[in-house]
């Protein structure tokens, strides 16, 4: 039972245009969502996280939006750079130990 | 800081065989976590462990025992490897306070079972 539904698999974006990238969840307990993105070779790196009492949080060029009622949010990258290709990974959090449920990631390419 | 180190960062194993991955952090974090990666499947949680001494299940825990002795280390074990564990297993640690969730990950081991 997949928790936490992502999409697209795949996305191509333009240097300088926007990446959005959605998630949805099932769990209503789940009380912290971050963004995680990876490098080839490389373990996941926070790159922004967001509580549900917030409907957005902006760090730079990244932007999540969070709708608790819908059960969604996404993440925005404006501005995209070639250095932002990467996979991306968003996350759901429940538990004492604060146990990560991930989607299944989205492999972001921005071309130059 | 090396932050978290997983060791080794390869490792080809027959089926059948056994063998241990450790994972180290230098940043005194109580949590620690096991994960496995597939194509399509993002990060599954394995085992995890809230302190020295404790461990505790995760999603996909069949096939894996793991062990805290120490609180900077958590080690994973295969006890009968079989070709479906073929996978990147990282390991992750965080902080147990409130101002913080994020999970530190370390590189990664690429384990592929014949």
């Amino acid at each position: 039972q997949q928790q936490v539904k992502q999409s697209p698999q795949s996305l191509i974006v333009q240097k300088g245009g926007i990446s959005i990238i959605n998630c949805a969840y099932e769990n209503t307990a789940f009380d912290y969502f971050p963004w995680y993105q990876q490098f080839p070779g490389k373990g996941p790196a926070l790159l922004i996280a967001i509580r549900p009492d917030v409907s957005e949080k902006k760090e730079g060029r990244f932007t999540i939006s969070f709708n608790k009622s819908a059960k969604q949010f996404s993440l925005h990258i404006m501005d995209s750079q070639p250095g932002d290709s990467a996979t991306y990974f968003c996350a759901a959090s429940a538990g004492s130990a604060r146990q990560l449920t991930f989607g299944s990631g989205t492999q972001l390419t921005v071309l130059p | 800081n090396a932050g978290v180190t997983q060791t080794p960062k390869f490792r080809v194993l027959k089926t059948g065989q056994s063998m241990t991955l450790l994972c180290a952090q230098d940043m005194n974090h109580e949590y620690m976590y096991w994960y496995r990666q597939d194509p399509g499947m993002g990060l599954r949680l394995i085992h995890y462990s809230v302190g020295e001494g404790t461990t505790a299940k995760g999603e996909v825990p069949d096939g894996y025992n793991v062990s805290r002795l120490k609180k900077q280390n958590f080690l994973l074990g295969l006890e009968s490897a079989a070709p479906s564990q073929t996978s990147v297993y990282f390991c992750a640690s965080s902080y147990f306070g409130t101002s913080s969730y994020e999970q530190y990950f370390g590189p990664g081991t690429r384990l592929t079972v014949t």
